[in-house]
């Protein structure tokens, strides 16, 4: 099945900053990147996707690269802002596929210092 | 406007006791997932439903069960409860199969004691 590796674990920023997270994953078949962000006692949501026949997203200040031969992609945050301090997922799946289903890597905790 | 919803949102309950975890959804939603949240573990799939009457294991599947009657609840169920399946359980629904909006509830704090 799929795996997806997630780094850093933690990561530290002074506001302003930028953040970038990495995640590669295992099943060339995945075709759907998500990431989502858990504040603290709060529920997972979505706030960007990339599919496979895309390499860079943009919205405002967040954006995801995607290399596929490589079989990685990355979250980058410009501009940081406290209320950015969350845990980040990234996910992978075989989206239409015939398992389709969310493989999520483990974290990352990301505090950004005012 | 449609959600999904978990209840109860906290739950202590003795080692052997069967619980039953309730999700709800009003999206109308064709997939729906179990995960659990630990630390150190990210989100695990626990089990998942394409429709009524699919059910699928994920990968912590054992000591779970689910079952899918109807397009909006799957309730998952800890047959025989043990510490180690103290944890925070998210239930998630998605439309069909290109999971662009897969939603979470608000999450079960299931703490066996």
């Amino acid at each position: 099945g799929e795996n997806v590796e997630q780094h850093p674990s933690t990561l530290s920023v002074q506001e302003g900053d930028s953040a970038v997270i990495k995640c590669t994953y295992s099943d060339s078949a995945s075709n759907y990147f998500p990431w989502y962000k858990q504040e603290l006692g709060k529920r997972p949501q979505l706030i960007i996707d990339i599919r496979s026949n895309v390499g860079e997203k943009k919205d405002q200040r967040i954006a995801v690269t995607l290399n596929k031969t490589a079989k990685h992609f990355s979250l980058h945050i410009t501009e940081t802002q406290p209320e950015d301090s969350a845990v980040y997922f990234c996910a992978a799946s075989n989206s239409g596929g015939s398992n389709y289903k969310l493989t999520f890597g483990k974290g990352t905790l990301l505090t950004v210092n005012p | 406007d449609a959600e999904i919803t978990q209840s109860p949102r906290h739950k202590i309950t003795e080692t052997g006791r069967q619980v039953t975890l309730a999700c709800h959804q009003t999206w109308n939603h064709n997939n729906m997932f179990w995960y659990r949240q630990d630390l150190g573990h990210g989100l695990r799939l626990i089990h998942y439903s394409y429709g009524v009457q699919d059910t699928n294991k994920g990968e912590v599947s054992d000591g779970y069960s689910v079952s899918r009657s109807n397009t909006e609840d799957l309730p998952l169920t800890l047959e025989s409860a043990a510490s180690s399946q103290t944890s925070v359980y998210f239930c998630a629904s998605s439309r069909d199969r290109d999971l662009t909006e897969a939603f979470f509830g608000q999450g079960t704090r299931l703490t066996v004691v």
